[in-house]
């Protein structure tokens, strides 16, 4: 079955510091993949996603992610975080052009001062 | 920028009424989703639709749900009979068509509080 899964309901990292959020997923074809960012009380923004153009994908705000088809890997990383990256990021994976996406559990970003 | 418009953004029902999340897609936007998350949980998936009709349901979506494009910009999700467990917040979101075109727009959500 297709699932994603994020490694840390709960990170937390200074200010300034690498911010490296987890994504799995599980997949018998190729997938599409996306980050989403939601800031508290808010809907869900896309962040960046992968079509099958480039591995490496730059999105907003200065946050990329590398696909890595051998690891079945998404990973989000920014180089230096900001306090107002502070939100819940969710992985979605989806697989044919109108399909559903199917979301990980989310992983909270906290960033201290 | 075009957005997804949701309303209400709050809705407050006792257990068994009716209630009636309204969305307005992107305008040209030809694939329409219905999410929902329940506090502190994952966004779920709980139906698309496309060319009028519904493309794929989750088991979410039993009977007391449907979905309706009742007049060509609106699109809503009805819930016939509500239970406390539909306390959530439902996201629609619309998707254009295309290669490479996968991103699903999505609105500010609508609250649902069951009473």
């Amino acid at each position: 079955a297709q699932s994603v899964t994020q490694l840390g309901s709960h990170v937390s990292v200074s200010e300034g510091a690498l911010v490296l959020l987890r994504c799995n997923y599980s997949s018998s074809v190729p997938p599409y993949l996306f980050w989403y960012v939601q800031y508290p009380n808010q809907g869900l923004q896309l962040l960046l996603k992968y079509t099958s153009a480039a591995t490496l994908v730059k999105g907003i705000n200065g946050f990329e992610a590398e696909f890595k088809k051998s690891e079945t890997s998404f990973h989000l990383t920014k180089p230096s975080a900001h306090m107002s990256d502070a939100a819940e990021y969710f992985c979605a994976v989806t697989f044919n052009q109108g399909g559903k996406l199917i979301f990980g559990q989310g992983t909270e970003l906290s960033v201290k001062p | 920028e075009p957005e997804v418009t949701q309303t209400p953004s709050h809705q407050v029902t006792q257990m068994g009424q009716e209630v009636i999340l309204r969305c307005v897609p992107i305008s040209n936007h030809l694939y329409f989703y219905w999410y929902r998350q329940i506090l502190g949980q994952k966004v779920e998936f709980l139906v698309s639709f496309y060319n009028n009709e519904i493309s794929e349901k989750s088991e979410i979506f039993d009977d007391q749900f449907s979905v309706e494009r009742p007049d060509g910009s609106n699109f809503t999700l009805k819930i016939r009979s509500t239970k406390l467990e539909d306390s959530a917040m439902y996201f629609c979101a619309s998707k254009t068509l295309g290669q490479g075109a996968n991103e699903q727009f999505f609105g500010p959500g609508t609250r649902l509080t069951v009473l």
